[in-house]
């Protein structure tokens, strides 16, 4: 079983705090993901990995970076906390994989971690 | 970039009927179509998927349909039961590079009544 894992399940911090939300994964994934998940909006990604020091922006990078030092763990980083981003936060992992005929056949399944609570007063 | 339309935002329905969860996506590069159920306080988890090249996939109760002209696709549970209450995500992928971008829809809360 994929077992993908969040440093925290709820996390309260103040405004203008440096916030790191980690994750951690144990099958061996090459993709890694950060989303937010707001009510009504659904998941929105926010970054994410497809290698080791590589990072690509998603959709709502915005007042986040992230860090991905080993191939297990991807890091997000809150620089300066705000309001704005209290939210559930998900961290997700995936492995493509490519047939022998060179056709894309993938999993692409994402395994979600647990999320993390994050609350800015 | 790709845009994901998820209705209903909200489903209530009798123990036994079924439900149905429809989506849309604008861009036509996109191959792979994942459904996610989240139950309360839990965790999204993949429930079933369709490629570009198949119109329909069915796992029991669970069947999902392709329309690739339409750019739609659409979740199916019969005989609905307490348990498939639950938030449902679509999510359209496309691969970029070497990986697969994944856009998700909205959701859909799906309560079933007993």
């Amino acid at each position: 079983d994929v077992k993908v894992t969040q440093s925290s399940r709820y996390l309260v911090k103040r405004t203008g705090e440096k916030v790191f939300l980690e994750c951690v994964q144990d099958m061996d994934h090459e993709n890694m993901f950060w989303y937010r998940q707001d009510p009504g909006l659904g998941l929105r990604l926010i970054y994410f990995s497809y290698d080791v020091k590589m990072k690509e922006k998603g959709d709502i990078p915005e007042g986040y970076s992230v860090s991905r030092e080993k191939k297990e763990r991807f890091s997000l980083i809150l620089e300066s906390a705000s309001t704005n981003q209290t939210s559930m936060y998900l961290c997700a992992s995936s492995s493509p994989l490519f047939g022998t005929s060179g056709l894309h056949s993938s999993t692409d399944t994402q395994y979600f971690g647990p999320g993390t609570r994050l609350t800015v007063l | 970039g790709e845009n994901v339309e998820q209705h209903p935002s909200t489903l209530s329905v009798q123990e036994g009927d079924s439900a149905v969860i429809k989506c849309t996506y604008s861009d036509s590069a996109s191959n792979y179509f994942p459904w996610y159920k989240q139950e309360l306080g839990k965790r999204p988890q993949l429930i079933i998927d369709i490629r570009s090249n198949v119109g329909e996939k069915k796992d029991q109760r669970i069947a999902v349909t392709l329309n690739k002209t339409a750019k739609h696709f659409s979740l199916h549970i019969t005989e609905t039961q307490p348990e498939d209450s639950a938030v449902y995500f679509c999510a359209a992928s496309r691969r970029s590079g070497g990986y697969q971008k994944v856009t998700f829809g909205t959701g859909t809360k799906l309560q079933v009544i007993p």
